[in-house]
């Protein structure tokens, strides 16, 4: 079946620091892949997605590539604030079976000033 | 505004005691699916409509059904609730672009079953 692996966390950065968060993907069709994030005590929201190969995704100075060679997504942000604090979930859909959503365990970022 | 509603917010119930959640989007999406959230173990899809009078299980739906009469509701029961389904659940929609369509989730729904 399809599965999403992320980096484990949680992860502890100063602000304006680097930041990759990893996610790699097992997919028996050919996947959407999607950064959602998660603020405290919120639902999910829509980070960035790619819907196909090489695409990049970018949204709020986060960006990730759809990497089909390596099967990832990893998450980036050059510099990073405290707002960004937050939990970040990889996730994909496939074009197989369309209704199922499969996301990672999610890694937990906090950002200190 | 475009929005996910879910009700309600926290509950806290007893083992044995049938309870509803409600969800309700009005953007008019054809997809909804519920999820629970648990510490360890990320997002888990309990179950998911395609459209109206289509539903289908997800990776955990054992003690839990669903029901799709409308296109804008997707309520999720708990017929005998027990204390391992103490969990934040999350109702989400999306748009016709099913699989490349983005997931527009509700503030979730924090349940514990003493």
């Amino acid at each position: 079946g399809d599965s999403v692996t992320q980096m484990e966390g949680p992860v502890t950065l100063s602000e304006e620091a680097f930041l990759t968060i990893n996610c790699t993907y097992t997919a028996t069709g050919y996947p959407s892949l999607f950064w959602y994030v998660q603020y405290p005590g919120e639902g999910l929201q829509l980070l960035l997605k790619a819907t196909k190969a090489d695409d990049k995704g970018s949204n709020k100075g986060f960006e990730a590539t759809y990497r089909k060679e390596t099967t990832s997504f990893h998450l980036e942000k050059g510099s990073v604030q405290v707002s960004d604090s937050a939990v970040y979930f990889c996730a994909l859909r496939t074009n197989t079976n369309a209704g199922k959503s499969t996301f990672g365990d999610g890694t937990t970022l906090t950002v200190k000033p | 505004e475009a929005q996910v509603t879910q009700n309600p917010r926290y509950l806290i119930t007893v083992t044995g005691k049938k309870l509803t959640v409600t969800c309700s989007q009005n953007m008019n999406h054809e997809y909804m699916s519920w999820y629970r959230q648990d510490p360890g173990l990320g997002l888990r899809q309990i179950y998911y409509s395609m459209n109206v009078e289509v539903t289908d299980k997800g990776d955990v739906p054992e003690g839990y059904k669903v029901s799709r009469k409308e296109k804008r509701n997707f309520p999720l029961i708990l017929e005998s609730p027990s204390p391992n389904q103490t969990s934040l659940y999350f109702c989400a929609s999306s748009d016709g672009q099913f699989n490349t369509g983005e997931l527009f989730f509700g503030e979730g729904s924090r349940l514990t079953v003493l």
